[in-house]
């Protein structure tokens, strides 16, 4: 596709549970980023990558969340052991390379924890 | 002292006003400055990028930037109701551009 493409779009789940987020960013876009929305706490950076390897994973909250890239593409965000405060909008975006190109977003996924 | 502050609004404007979206900012390091629209339930998409401190004009939208003062806007002229979005001004601060974010400003305009 022409866009980032995010997946699911929205997912509920009930605490404690595992969930994992899917990445598909522009074909050719070697940077990618993960970014939560959520109301209280605004646009916060998660984590970065640069082909598969993530050199700046600084705003992972807790050890319970965790990323990985293969094939310089596709990238999952994991989330262990789900905790409501997890609930948010999880977005994902790349740009061409690291050299603060402009940043294309996909529309997020909307996590609930009940 | 967060290292960005953006006017929360809400803005409610009529259709055709002119509206002005504001930013100040700490870290000086910022070098490049951007604004995001982001509709509800849908992901930031790029609307100015610039660099260099003065303005930048791009249709009914224009950025001004002054770095002595850290301060940065984005104006939207003959404002429509398809401009009612939430704007985000936003900041790369490193060498691969992780952004930081100001919290948004809710923009109305009514018919």
């Amino acid at each position: 596709g022409a866009g980032v493409s995010q997946s699911p779009s929205n997912k509920v789940t009930e605490k404690g549970k595992d969930v994992e987020l899917r990445c598909d960013p522009i074909s050719g876009h070697t940077a990618l980023y993960w970014y939560r929305q959520s109301l209280g706490q605004g646009l916060e950076f998660l984590i970065y990558f640069q082909g598969n390897s993530a050199p700046d994973k600084s705003g992972l909250p807790s050890d319970r969340f965790s990323a990985e890239r293969t094939g310089g593409s596709v990238s999952t965000l994991t989330i262990q052991r789900t905790q409501q405060e997890d609930s948010a909008v999880y977005l994902c975006a790349s740009s061409l390379d690291h050299s603060n190109q402009p940043q294309h977003f996909g529309d997020g996924t909307r996590l609930s924890i009940l | 002292q967060k290292e960005v502050e953006q006017d929360p609004g809400p803005l409610s404007v009529p259709e055709g006003a002119i509206v002005s979206l504001n930013c100040t900012y700490s870290n000086s390091a910022f070098q490049y400055f951007m604004w995001y629209r982001q509709y509800s339930r849908k992901g930031p998409e790029l609307l100015m990028y610039t660099y260099s401190s003065g303005n930048k004009e791009d249709g009914r939208f224009t950025a001004q930037v002054d770095k002595s003062s850290k301060y940065i806007s984005l104006f939207i002229r003959d404002s429509q109701p398809s401009d009612s979005a939430t704007y985000l001004c936003a900041f790369p601060g490193t060498s691969y551009g992780k952004l930081t974010f100001g919290q948004g400003t809710i923009l109305t305009v009514h018919p």
